[in-house]
C-alpha cells in the first residue's frame, strides 16, 4: 500500500530534550516537506526537499533541522525543543515537486512542558 | 499580508446544499490551485487540482480559478453528511514551495 508513515503518533516531551521525528514514503516520490498545523494559522511549511541531500527552509524553519540521505527517509529534528513547538505535525511526499500530489502521513502530535 | 487568505468559518448547512469555499491568493506569479479534505484527526488529501484559470468539475466538486482577480473557489453540490471536514486551499507557483490556506471547517447535518 502506497504510503507515508510517521512516528511516533503522539510524544510529550520536556523543554529542551532533543527529539526526531521519522517519516518515511515507499511510493519513490523526490518530494518531501515537512509541514505544523496550528488552530488559525492553518498548515505551515517548515521544510523540503527536493531530492536526496537537497533541503531548503519553507515559511518557518528556525528551531528545525531535517536531513535527506535517503529518498524514502525525511526526519524532522528539534534540537532544543520548546512550547511553542508544540503543534501537529505533517509529513508529506510528492512525485516531482510542490505542484504535484501530496501525499500526507498521519500526522504527530507534540506535546512540549 | 498573507499570501493566501481563507475564511476560516465554521460553515453549518443542511444536507443537500450548494456549498461555496473560497480563497484569495496575493501573488499573481502562483500557477497551481489545489484544494485538500481533511478529516478530524487524518492527513489532508488531495480533493481537486487546478492549473491555471478555468474551472474544473469531478462529480459533485467544482473547482474555480480566477487569475485576474487572484480568486479560487470550490463548489459541492448536493453537499451530504460526509462532506463535513476542513477544506484547505493551496497554491504554488512552481516545483518548490506550498502555500496553504488556514482551511474552512464544513459541517453538513442531517
Amino acid at each position: 500500500e502506497a504510503q507515508v508513515t510517521q512516528n511516533p503518533r503522539y510524544l510529550i516531551t520536556v523543554t529542551g530534550k532533543k527529539l526526531t521525528v521519522t517519516c518515511s514514503q515507499n511510493m519513490n516520490h523526490e518530494y518531501m516537506s515537512w509541514y505544523r498545523q496550528d488552530p488559525g494559522l492553518g498548515l505551515r511549511q517548515i521544510y523540503y526537499s527536493m531530492n536526496v541531500e537537497v533541503t531548503d527552509k519553507g515559511d518557518v524553519p528556525e528551531g528545525y533541522k531535517v536531513s535527506r540521505k535517503e529518498k524514502r527517509n525525511f526526519p524532522l529534528i528539534l534540537e532544543s525543543p520548546s512550547p511553542n513547538q508544540t503543534s501537529l505535525y505533517f509529513c508529506a511526499s510528492s512525485l516531482s515537486g510542490a505542484n504535484t500530489e501530496a501525499f500526507f502521513g498521519q500526522g504527530t502530535r507534540l506535546t512540549v512542558v | 499580508q498573507k499570501e493566501v487568505e481563507q475564511d476560516p468559518g465554521p460553515l453549518s448547512v443542511p444536507e443537500g446544499a450548494i456549498v461555496s469555499l473560497n480563497c484569495t491568493y496575493s501573488n499573481s506569479a502562483f500557477q497551481y490551485f489545489m484544494w485538500y479534505r481533511q478529516y478530524s484527526r487524518k492527513g489532508p488529501e488531495l480533493l481537486m487540482y487546478t492549473y491555471s484559470s478555468g474551472n474544473k468539475e469531478d462529480g459533485r466538486f467544482t473547482a474555480q480559478v480566477d487569475k485576474s482577480s487572484k480568486y479560487i473557489s470550490l463548489f459541492i453540490r448536493d453537499s451530504q453528511p460526509s462532506d463535513s471536514a476542513t477544506y484547505l486551499c493551496s497554491v504554488t507557483g512552481g516545483g518548490n514551495k506550498l502555500t496553504f490556506g488556514t482551511g474552512t471547517q464544513l459541517k453538513v447535518e442531517l
